[in-house]
């Protein structure tokens, strides 16, 4: 069964130091692989997207990401973090082709100033 | 910032009542899907469009139904609503034609309580 797994509930860490929010996939083929971040009362912004070429993608708000294929996760990446940042964040695959958006069960995080 | 509205933002109604959650989009996007979160939570695909007068069940098994005769707008309908389907409905919609990896692009939802 295709699914996404985000293992960390939650992500602490203090404004300025780089944070790292996990997220691995089983799903077959070459997925599309996206990120999300959700703030309080408002619905779900997309941050950043791999769909194929350079292992590491740059997306909104000084995000990155990192694709690694022989271990299925795409991990998200900020050097420097601002309390601003401190929402629900949201992996997510697609099989091309797919109708089919599967999304983690999410990740909070906070940032402390 | 997309353009996709969701109305109304928050609605407390008793049971039974007839309920239409409105969506709609101006970018012109052929794929809709209604997603239900409780608050803080996974998200669960109960309806998607591929276009006009094209719907579709998601995962999630939902007494909503949808409709699709426009391209911008897609609303969600409970014909009698009970206290469990108390949540927060999303609506988005993404382009179509071939799929490139498309994002999805959201509404600010729907807060919905039934009494």
């Amino acid at each position: 069964a295709q699914s996404v797994a985000q293992p960390e509930d939650q992500v602490n860490v203090a404004e300025g130091n780089p944070l790292t929010v996990k997220c691995t996939y089983s799903v077959s083929g070459n997925p599309y692989l996206f990120w999300y971040v959700q703030y309080p009362n408002r619905g779900l912004q997309f941050l950043l997207k791999y769909i194929t070429g350079d292992n590491l993608v740059k997306g909104s708000y000084g995000f990155e990401a990192e694709f690694n294929k022989s271990q299925t996760s795409f991990h998200l990446k900020k050097p420097s973090a601002l309390v601003s940042d401190s929402a629900l964040y949201f992996c997510a695959v697609r099989v091309p082709g797919g109708f089919k958006t599967i999304f983690g069960a999410g990740t909070r995080l906070f940032v402390k100033a | 910032e997309a353009d996709i509205y969701q109305t109304p933002r928050y609605l407390v109604i008793g049971t039974g009542k007839k309920i239409t959650l409105e969506c709609s989009q101006t970018m012109g996007h052929d794929k809709m899907y209604w997603y239900q979160q409780d608050p803080g939570m996974e998200l669960h695909l109960i309806h998607y469009s591929y276009g006009v007068n094209s719907t579709e069940k998601g995962d999630l098994s939902s007494e909503s139904t949808v409709s699709r005769i426009r391209t911008e707008h897609f609303p969600l309908t409970l014909e009698s609503a009970r206290p469990s389907h108390t949540s927060q409905y999303l609506c988005a919609s993404s382009e179509g034609g071939r799929d490139r990896g498309q994002p999805q692009h959201f509404g600010d939802g729907t807060r919905l309580s039934i009494l």
